[in-house]
């Protein structure tokens, strides 16, 4: 049973803080995401990575920066949280071949408030 | 304008109804289309996906897409409550594997 964990559920912050996000994946996928997920927004690229330290900027990186060191493993880092990055924050791994790499699988998602 | 429009609902309909979900897109350069379904409190799971223009059945779910018209469909047959969840539309920017989502169209499915 393929698997995408995230390090926590529900996480609440204080403004200023920094803040890691945790991701592991037990597939060997190639590819990894962080998205943040919000009402009528749905869901927004904020880092990308295709290999082991190498990324690359989503549509909204500003704020965030990432780190991976490992194949299974992609952090995402709020260097200082702003109560505009409240959200739902979802990861998700993907193989790289052309033929599978549309098939993004999800954790579960951490909600994060930022107060 | 986004380049992924999605109606995000919400949608209520009676069990046993054709459920009818849609996206329209601005960039013809995309050519694979992609549905996930989210159950409450979960990740998106990948649901089906097609290739270009034409149609994908997979049970009682149909896949659309009319390029000409920037215009994709999923249809689900005969609904049930379990099919009670949260649609994304999603496209590929390019060969890379980045997808662009749509808002997502909530669903009810009502005994």
């Amino acid at each position: 049973d393929v698997k995408v964990t995230q390090s926590s559920r529900y996480l609440v912050k204080r403004t200023g803080e920094k803040v890691f996000l945790e991701c592991v994946q037990d597939m060997d996928h190639e590819n990894m995401f962080w998205y943040r997920q919000d009402p009528g927004l749905g869901l927004r690229l904020i880092y990308f990575s295709y290999d082991v330290k190498m990324k690359e900027k989503g549509d909204i990186p500003e704020g965030y920066s990432v780190s991976r060191e490992k194949k299974e493993r992609f952090s995402l880092i709020l260097e200082s949280a702003s109560t505009n990055q409240t959200s739902m924050y979802l990861c998700a791994s993907s193989l790289r071949d052309v033929l599978a790499v549309y098939e993004q699988y999800f954790g579960p998602g951490t909600r994060l408030t930022v107060t | 304008q986004k380049e992924v429009e999605q109606d995000p609902g919400p949608l209520s309909v009676p069990e046993g109804a054709i459920v009818s979900l849609n996206c329209t897109y601005s960039n013809s350069a995309f050519q694979y289309f992609m549905w996930y379904r989210q159950y409450s409190r979960k990740g998106p799971e990948l649901l089906m996906y097609t290739y270009s223009s034409g149609n994908k059945e997979d049970g009682r779910f149909t896949a659309q897409v009319d390029k000409s018209s920037k215009y994709i469909s999923l249809f689900i047959r005969d609904s049930q409550p379990s099919d009670s969840a949260t649609y994304l539309c999603a496209m590929n920017r390019n060969q890379g594997g980045k997808l662009i989502f749509g808002q997502g169209t909530e669903l009810s499915v009502k005994p």
